[in-house]
């Protein structure tokens, strides 16, 4: 059975003190991995699309990395803004997004 | 402000009713998406449209019902509500008909049913 599994749950970290989130997924036939940060009380806001091993996405304090079996998504110095929920999906071979459960970002001042 | 709108915001009904979410893409968008967000579920995909057709099925109760209209604006019906159909309801909206395109999320409607 596709599935992603996100880790950790939960991370808080310092103003500026570095780290990454972890998305693992097995699906058969990888058709893209997605990053989106979801902010409380709203929709999901595209970050970075992946499609193959070795390929990485930057932008701004984020970067996010793939491999055939994981992805990380690496924040650098983040700022309090950077708090947020941030969702990972993966499209399978039956043509639809497989979505993690997040990991919710707490970056204290 | 992604430049999908949902309404209404807010919703709260009873058990055994029917209401209807309302869903405007972005402008030029042509394909709407619907999913359901639970804190024990995570976000869930429910069913896609794309220029008026039905062009994919996630995990859609038979209770719920969708439909997109030829100004591409799409309502998704939800009727003999029970209670664990409280949730958030996002629609998204994207430029083609490819699932794995980049998608643009409403601001969601938050049922709760009582």
């Amino acid at each position: 059975e596709d599935q992603v599994t996100q880790s950790p749950e939960a991370l808080r970290l310092q103003e500026g003190e570095s780290s990454s989130l972890n998305c693992s997924y097995t699906v058969s036939g990888l058709r893209g991995l997605f990053w989106y940060r979801q902010d409380p009380g709203k929709g999901p806001e595209f970050l970075f699309t992946l499609y193959s091993a070795g390929e990485e996405k930057e932008k701004e304090r984020l970067k996010a990395t793939l491999t055939k079996k994981e992805s990380f998504l690496h924040i650098t110095a983040p700022k309090p803004e950077d708090s947020a929920t941030y969702l990972c999906a993966v499209g399978d071979s039956n043509y639809q997004l497989i979505w993690g459960a997040g990991t919710k970002l707490i970056i204290k001042p | 402000d992604s430049g999908v709108t949902q309404t209404p915001k807010h919703l709260i009904t009873a058990t055994g009713q029917r209401v209807t979410l309302r869903c405007s893409p972005r402008s030029g968008d042509l394909s709407v998406y619907w999913y359901q967000q639970s804190l024990d579920q995570g976000l869930q995909f429910l069913i896609q449209y794309y220029n008026g057709e039905e062009r994919a099925k996630g995990n859609i109760l038979e209770r719920f019902s969708a439909q997109q209209f030829p100004d591409l604006h799409s309502e998704l019906n939800l009727s003999s509500l029970e209670l664990g159909d409280s949730a958030l309801y996002f629609c998204a909206s994207s430029a083609g008909g490819s699932f794995n395109e980049k998608l643009f999320f409403g601001s969601g409607t938050q049922l709760s049913v009582l």
